[in-house]
């Protein structure tokens, strides 16, 4: 089974630097999507940035990238120029492709913003 | 994407009672999913609502305790049956487009208290 960590609970920066939140997965497939989703104080469930497996080129989004290593099963998010808006619990996600709508959740990073 | 609303935003109900949480989406979308998500924790996905038939639950998520309902392609519901303090969440609804088979679309959830 598929299973996605996140080993940072939570996590602070300055506002106007750069953070980056970590994610690895663990998966026996080669055809899959990975998310980060943002979830503020409003609960409402963003997505940030999605990744194709099959692409070597990194996502980016604005302000939001992220480093995929396929190999070393890692996806993390990069997150530059910090906003106090960028406060939120960021969940790593994973999906397998074709087989399973799925999507199956890490355990949040909490993201601070220090003024 | 798609707007997605959910009703009610939250409620507060007693210990024995049923609440149904709606869920509606402003297009027709292939796939409606339903997840819990306890204080503090990630996702879990509940079930996968299908248009026309039966729900199709995960492990450990029974008809009984969590009907579920989606007559057309832009409308589903989620019982929570026979409510226990254990069952104090937010219900998230998401919705997912063939086209664009890999991403899901979050709605606002609802937050559930029993007591």
């Amino acid at each position: 089974a598929q299973t996605v960590t996140q080993s940072q609970p939570e996590m602070s920066v300055q506002e106007a630097e750069t953070v980056t939140l970590s994610c690895t997965y663990d998966t026996s497939e080669s055809d899959y999507y990975l998310f980060w989703y943002k979830q503020p104080p409003s609960r409402q469930m963003i997505l940030v940035i999605r990744q194709e497996a099959y692409k070597q080129q990194n996502a980016t989004e604005n302000r939001f990238s992220v480093n995929f290593q396929k190999a070393a099963k890692s996806f993390s998010l990069k997150i530059s120029d910090s906003q106090l808006g960028d406060a939120a619990m960021y969940f790593c996600a994973y999906r397998s492709y074709p087989r399973d709508d799925k999507i199956i959740f890490g355990k949040g990073t909490r993201l601070h913003i220090l003024p | 994407s798609a707007v997605i609303s959910q009703k009610p935003s939250r409620d507060i109900c007693q210990r024995g009672t049923s609440l149904t949480i709606q869920c509606q989406v402003d297009s027709q979308v292939t796939m409606m999913f339903w997840y819990r998500q306890q204080p503090g924790q990630s996702l879990t996905l509940i079930a996968t609502a299908n248009q026309g038939s039966e729900a199709t639950y995960e492990s450990g998520f029974v008809i009984d305790k969590f009907p579920i309902s989606r007559p057309n392609l832009t409308f589903s519901t989620l019982t929570v049956s026979n409510m226990s303090p254990e069952d104090s969440s937010i219900y998230l609804c998401s919705v997912g487009f063939r086209a664009k088979a890999d991403t899901q679309y979050f709605g606002p959830g609802t937050r559930l208290t029993v007591l």
